[in-house]
C-alpha cells in the first residue's frame, strides 16, 4: 500500500531555535499533503495544506511565520517550526491523498514526529 | 464539515464485537463516512468507507442506516492489538481537509 514517511521520527530542541520535519510520499505524487498537529490525550487538529508549488493555506489560529511549510516537489513537504518554545511540544503528522486510492477520501498518514523543546 | 459524536470510551474484552456509533445529524448528501483507527504515537489508519446501506473489508464492518443521520464500526473478534482510538469523519469525495473529532478510545482487555 502506499507509504509516507517522517524524518525525524523524534527531535529534542532548545527553545529558540528551528526545526525541520520532512514528509516524503515514498511511492506516489502528491500535490496536496497536509499537517496535523497532536498534544497528548487529544485528537489532531489541521494546521495547513501545502500545495505543491504554491503557498501553503494555514488554518484559523495557525501562524504561518511560525510554522513555515514548502511543498518544493511532488514527494515532499517540510514544516519548519521556527524559534520553537516549549508550547510548540506536540506530535505533527502529516498527511498526503492518494488519486488513485482504493476508495475515495482515503489519506495515508505519516507515522509522526515528536517534538519536544527544553 | 458534518460534526459528528462519538462515545469517548468503549471497553471491551478479547474474543467480543465492539461497536462503535457516530452519529453525524447533518451529513450532506454527497458525504461520506470514514473510520481511522490511531494507535499511540503513530499516524491514524484508514479503516473503512462507505456511503450507505453496509460495507465489510478483512478488518470491519460498516452499517448505514437509510437516514445516514448515524453509522456503526463494527470489530468483529477483537483483540489487545485492537486498543486504539477510532475516529469517525465525514466529509465530501473530493474534500481531502479532515476534521477529526475527539474520537473513541476502545480498550481491550484479556
Amino acid at each position: 500500500g502506499a507509504v509516507v514517511s517522517q524524518h525525524p521520527s523524534w527531535v529534542i530542541c532548545k527553545s529558540g531555535t528551528s526545526v525541520k520535519i520532512e514528509c516524503r510520499s515514498l511511492d506516489f505524487q502528491a500535490t496536496t499533503m497536509f499537517w496535523y498537529r497532536q498534544f497528548p490525550k487529544q485528537s489532531l487538529m489541521l494546521m495547513a495544506t501545502s500545495n505543491e508549488g504554491s503557498k501553503a493555506t494555514y488554518e484559523q489560529g495557525v501562524e504561518k511565520d511560525k510554522f513555515l511549510i514548502n511543498h518544493a516537489s511532488l514527494t515532499l513537504s517540510t514544516l519548519t517550526v521556527t524559534s520553537a518554545h516549549p508550547e510548540d511540544s506536540s506530535f505533527y503528522i502529516c498527511s498526503a491523498p492518494m488519486a488513485s486510492g482504493r476508495v475515495p477520501y482515503e489519506q495515508y498518514f505519516g507515522p509522526g514526529t515528536r517534538l519536544t523543546v527544553t | 464539515l458534518a460534526k459528528t459524536t462519538q462515545p469517548i470510551s468503549m471497553d471491551s474484552y478479547e474474543g467480543q464485537e465492539v461497536n462503535i456509533t457516530c452519529s453525524h445529524n447533518n451529513i450532506a448528501t454527497n458525504d461520506y463516512i470514514t473510520w481511522y483507527q490511531q494507535f499511540p504515537s503513530q499516524g491514524p489508519r484508514f479503516i473503512i468507507q462507505g456511503y450507505k446501506t453496509k460495507v465489510t473489508n478483512e478488518v470491519a464492518s460498516l452499517f448505514i442506516p437509510a437516514d445516514r443521520k448515524s453509522s456503526t464500526l463494527s470489530l468483529p473478534r477483537v483483540s489487545l492489538s485492537d486498543t486504539a482510538v477510532y475516529y469517525c469523519l465525514v466529509g465530501a469525495f473530493n474534500d481531502y481537509k479532515l476534521s477529526f473529532g475527539a474520537g473513541t478510545t476502545v480498550t481491550v482487555r484479556a
